[in-house]
């Protein structure tokens, strides 16, 4: 496709489950970032890859979270025993480089009950 | 660090006025400064951004938003407003030594009235 796709769009999880969170970059982009956007919020950075390398998780709010890209195309967002808190928007973005413009995925909404 | 404030969480405007969206930032190091609008129930697309070039950056969709270095300040601005530009839209900064990543302010959600 010509954009960034995430999957699923919508994820309703009990509080305790674990889920999985799939975002496909655009080919070729060699950075991708993920951001969670709380409701009312602005997207807050969670996490950085260059390829399969992940260069940055100081966004990650706790060692629940957990983010990989094994051959540094599609990545997945993994959360375990999903909190209330967690409920959001994640956003994927991924850019040719670091500084070039970040093409943002539709986002998946995750609510927790 | 870097952060950014805007001000107003909602704006209200009519058809054909001018559209005024704040954005003030703090940055240690000199930013890349950069507009995304946010239709319901999609990703955030890029309006404009600056990069250390010109003070005044034109974007799509007629927006267009000037760097003050004096006021660290980054307005996004529209001389007539369209129904179509209903939208939420956030001011984010970046540094050079930070691969990238971006810090949001909180949005500000634009109301087109006819």
């Amino acid at each position: 496709g010509a954009g960034v796709s995430q999957s699923p769009r919508y994820k309703v999880a009990k509080r305790g489950q674990d889920v999985a969170l799939r975002c496909d970059p655009i080919s070729g982009h060699v950075s991708l970032f993920w951001y969670q956007q709380a409701l009312g919020q602005g997207p807050e950075f969670l996490t950085y890859f260059q390829n399969e390398a992940q260069l940055d998780k100081s966004g990650l709010p706790s060692d629940r979270f957990f983010a990989e890209r094994p051959e540094g195309s599609v990545s997945t967002l993994k959360i375990q025993r999903t909190q209330q808190e967690d409920s959001a928007v994640y956003l994927c973005a991924s850019s040719f480089t670091g500084v070039n413009e970040q093409f943002f995925g539709p986002g998946t909404r995750l609510t927790v009950l | 660090a870097q952060s950014v404030t805007q001000l107003g969480s909602h704006v209200s405007v009519s058809e054909g006025a001018l559209v005024l969206l704040r954005c003030n930032y703090s940055s240690s190091v000199p930013p890349y400064l950069f507009w995304y609008v946010q239709y319901p129930n999609q990703g955030l697309q890029l309006l404009l951004k600056y990069t250390s070039a010109a003070t005044l950056v034109k974007g799509i969709n007629g927006f267009e938003a000037e760097f003050k270095k004096s006021e660290t300040s980054f307005h996004l601005t529209k001389p007539s407003a369209h129904m179509s530009d209903a939208a939420e839209y956030f001011c984010a900064v970046s540094v050079t030594d930070s691969w990238g990543k971006l810090q949001f302010g909180a949005g500000t959600q634009v109301v087109v009235t006819p």
